[in-house]
C-alpha cells in the first residue's frame, strides 16, 4: 500500500537550516510529483513547493521562494525539502504529499508530518 | 493571488445535511479538490474534481461547483465527521496550489 513517511523535524534557532526527507513507497514514485505542505500551529494549511515527477520542475510559494528549495531522488524513492534562512514564522507541521495527478490533481496521499520549531 | 473563502464553523445535528462553501473568483472554471481533518492527524481527500470521491470515502460525502461558489455536502452526518474541512484548488497562472482557511464542522 501507499506509504509515505515524514522525518527531519526538530528545534532550529533563527536563520539555520533543516533538511526533511519522505520517504515513499507502494507506487511509482518516478511518476509521480511530490509536494510539501505545512501548517502552523492552529492554523490552516499552506501550500509550500512542488517537485514534478521529473525531478526537474519546481515552483514554490511566495513565502519561501528563495529560501527554501524541494527535490526528488527518484532511485531512493524520497522527496527533500531543504530549507535555508529559517523564520519563527516557519514554525509548523510540514507534510508530503503525493500529487494524484491530472492537469490539477489533488493530493490523494499523505506522509504524517513532522514539527519545525524556528526558535 | 488567487483566494478562497470558506466560512470559520458550520454546526449540525447528527442524522442531517452538512454544506461547506468554497468561494473564489470564477471558481466554477477550476477544479476543487475537498480534505478532512481530524484533530492531530494528516489531511484525508475526501472529494477531487468537483465532485469525485476516492476510493473508500463515503457516498454520504459529495461536491459541486458552479460560477464563484463550490460546496462541499456530507449528508446523515454522524459524530464522527466532526473536523475541519478545507477546500484547495491549482492556480494556473501562478502554479500554486491554494488552500482555503478551513471549516470546523462541529457535530452537535
Amino acid at each position: 500500500q501507499v506509504q509515505l513517511v515524514d522525518s527531519g523535524g526538530g528545534v532550529v534557532q533563527p536563520g539555520r537550516s533543516l533538511r526533511l526527507s519522505c520517504a515513499a513507497s507502494g507506487f511509482s514514485f518516478s511518476n509521480s510529483a511530490m509536494h510539501w505542505v505545512r501548517q502552523a500551529p492552529g492554523k490552516g494549511l499552506e501550500w509550500v513547493a512542488v517537485v514534478a515527477n521529473d525531478a526537474i520542475n519546481k515552483y514554490y510559494a511566495d513565502s519561501v521562494k528563495g529560501r527554501f528549495t524541494i527535490s526528488k531522488d527518484n532511485l531512493k524513492n524520497t522527496v527533500f525539502l531543504q530549507m535555508n534562512s529559517l523564520k519563527p514564522e516557519d514554525t509548523a507541521v510540514y507534510y508530503c504529499a503525493r500529487d494524484r495527478g491530472g492537469a490539477a490533481g489533488g493530493f490523494d496521499y499523505w506522509g504524517q508530518g513532522t514539527l519545525v520549531t524556528v526558535s | 493571488s488567487y483566494v478562497l473563502t470558506q466560512p470559520p464553523s458550520v454546526s449540525v445535528a447528527p442524522g442531517q445535511t452538512a454544506s461547506i462553501t468554497c468561494g473564489g473568483t470564477n471558481i466554477g472554471g477550476k477544479s476543487v479538490h475537498w480534505y478532512q481533518q481530524r484533530p492531530g492527524q494528516a489531511p484525508v481527500l475526501v472529494v477531487y474534481d468537483d465532485s469525485d470521491r476516492p476510493s473508500g470515502i463515503p457516498e454520504r460525502f459529495s461536491g459541486s461547483n458552479s460560477w464563484n461558489t463550490a460546496t462541499l455536502t456530507i449528508s446523515r452526518v454522524e459524530a464522527g465527521d466532526e473536523a475541519d474541512y478545507y477546500c484547495q484548488v491549482w492556480d494556473s497562472g501562478t502554479y500554486h496550489w491554494v488552500f482555503g482557511g478551513g471549516t470546523k464542522l462541529t457535530v452537535l
